[in-house]
């Protein structure tokens, strides 16, 4: 069974870089065709996609625009780790983080099959 | 970007109702359509997948249907664990895109 944890530290202040982990057990995180994404979801507020990457041949990263190009989405086979950075945090990203896959086949619609439960930060000086 | 609007935002219903909830997307999204189910502290479940696809495992009282840019989730015999938001997401094209939830409780 494919499980996602996120780690981070909870609080960052305004300004930093944002630094999270995704570690992923049950399966190896490039041996196949997947799309490891970001999300998040300020406190009473709706899902924002942040970016994914792709582990198949092109290994393809794309961000959300909305973004502003402050995001780095990465990954270590070594380490079977996702990792997400946010530079320039403002308390506007203040939010829960979760990480989530999507596999990748003939006719698939690539749909977030597997999420972490997600780690909540809080951007204050 | 593709936006999503789902209806309604929230509503109340008891163990053993039926309950739709509609997604509707700003453009065509063929069947690029997936919903999920949010509890606090879980991780998030995937429901549905290609507009009406049921997940391995998901109980068959879960129903999606439609194409284009309407959508529909039908939940029947609603379960206590069924209480919980719940989500479309189109996978269509990037930047993926949520609706804005809908939360069902307990009458």
């Amino acid at each position: 069974q494919v499980q996602l944890q996120e780690s981070g530290p909870g609080l960052v202040k305004p300004s930093q870089t944002l630094s999270l982990t995704c570690t992923v057990s049950g399966g190896s995180i490039s041996s196949g065709n997947f799309y490891w994404n970001w999300i998040r979801q300020p406190a009473g507020k709706g899902l924002e996609w942040i970016g994914r990457l792709y582990t198949g041949g092109s290994g393809s990263i794309k961000y959300n625009p909305s973004f502003k190009g402050r995001v780095t989405i990465s990954i270590d086979t070594s380490k079977n780790e996702v990792s997400l950075e946010l530079s320039s945090v403002t308390a506007a990203d203040s939010a829960r983080y979760f990480c989530a896959r999507a596999r990748d086949y003939a006719g698939s619609v690539r749909p977030l099959d597997y999420w972490g439960q997600g780690t909540l930060v809080t951007v204050s000086s | 970007d593709i936006q999503m609007t789902q209806s309604p935002s929230s509503l109340s219903a008891s163990v053993g109702d039926r309950v739709t909830i509609t997604c509707r997307a700003s453009q065509t999204i063929h069947n690029y359509l997936n919903w999920y189910h949010f509890q606090p502290g879980r991780a998030p479940k995937l429901l549905i997948f290609g507009a009406s696809s049921l997940q391995t495992g998901v109980p068959s009282r879960f129903a999606g249907s439609g194409s284009g840019t309407n959508f529909t989730l039908a939940i029947s015999n609603l379960h206590p664990e069924d209480f919980a938001t719940y989500y479309c997401q189109q996978t269509y094209t990037t930047p993926l895109t949520f609706g804005g939830g809908t939360k069902v409780d307990i009458k």
